[in-house]
């Protein structure tokens, strides 16, 4: 069965160095999302991506990020200068259409030191 | 105020048990979503529901949009179904998913 993939499954970095999440979404997938989530806290929506472009993004997705598709298989997540509260376990998740069911790739966990 | 609800926070059963988790919430959504997340961290997409029921195995969603309150329950719960149970809602023409904090499953043997 088809799934989606993320290297590293845990990336530790020091505070103020770029880091990049990588995704491998399903192959037929046309919409793919990064969704974030602290320790001891609930799933949060970071950012869409459609047709080569953010398609909707939620207010944590500020200029320190961006996402890439730089070919026709992964889906990057990247985060200029890391700080301490960017630690989390961030999810890549691809669907279909935007209606249809989202699969969830297993996380990267990022600890920020 | 949460726009995603769930009750309980915390469940513990015993084997062969029928659980209830219930969700509600208080914005207008195309879609709502059960999701299973196990102590690894992996989350996995049970149903999608936008209207009625759905049932997969001894899982069963349903769905009163009216209410805007949604209910997950598992038959004959098994040990293999202790994980956190998370709801989730798509609004209108949006993208995103916005989550419920979860709800703690742990089933005894």
């Amino acid at each position: 069965e088809p799934e989606v993939t993320q290297t590293p499954s845990h990336q530790v970095t020091q505070m103020g160095q770029e880091v990049i999440l990588r995704c491998v979404p399903i192959s037929n997938h046309l919409y793919f999302y990064w969704y974030r989530q602290i320790l001891g806290q609930k799933v949060e929506f970071l950012v869409s991506f459609y047709n080569n472009e953010i398609s909707e993004k939620s207010e944590i997705f500020d200029d320190q990020f961006s996402v890439e598709r730089p070919d026709g298989s992964n889906f990057t997540l990247k985060i200029r200068s890391t700080k301490l509260e960017d630690s989390a376990m961030y999810f890549c998740a691809s669907s279909y259409t935007e209606v249809d069911t989202q699969y969830f790739g297993p996380g990267t966990r990022l600890t920020v030191l | 105020k949460n726009e995603v609800e769930q009750s309980p926070q915390n469940l513990t059963a015993q084997e062969g048990e029928f659980i209830t988790i219930n969700c509600s919430y208080s914005v207008g959504i195309s879609a709502l979503h059960w999701l299973q997340q196990h102590p690894g961290g992996g989350i996995v997409s049970l149903f999608m529901l936008s209207s009625g029921k759905k049932k997969h195995g001894r899982l069963i969603a349903t769905i009163n949009i009216q209410e805007k309150h949604s209910s997950l329950h598992i038959t004959a719960s098994h040990p293999r179904d202790s994980a956190v149970y998370i709801c989730a809602v798509r609004r209108g023409s949006n993208y995103k998913l916005t989550f419920g904090k979860g709800t703690l499953l742990t089933v005894n043997p």
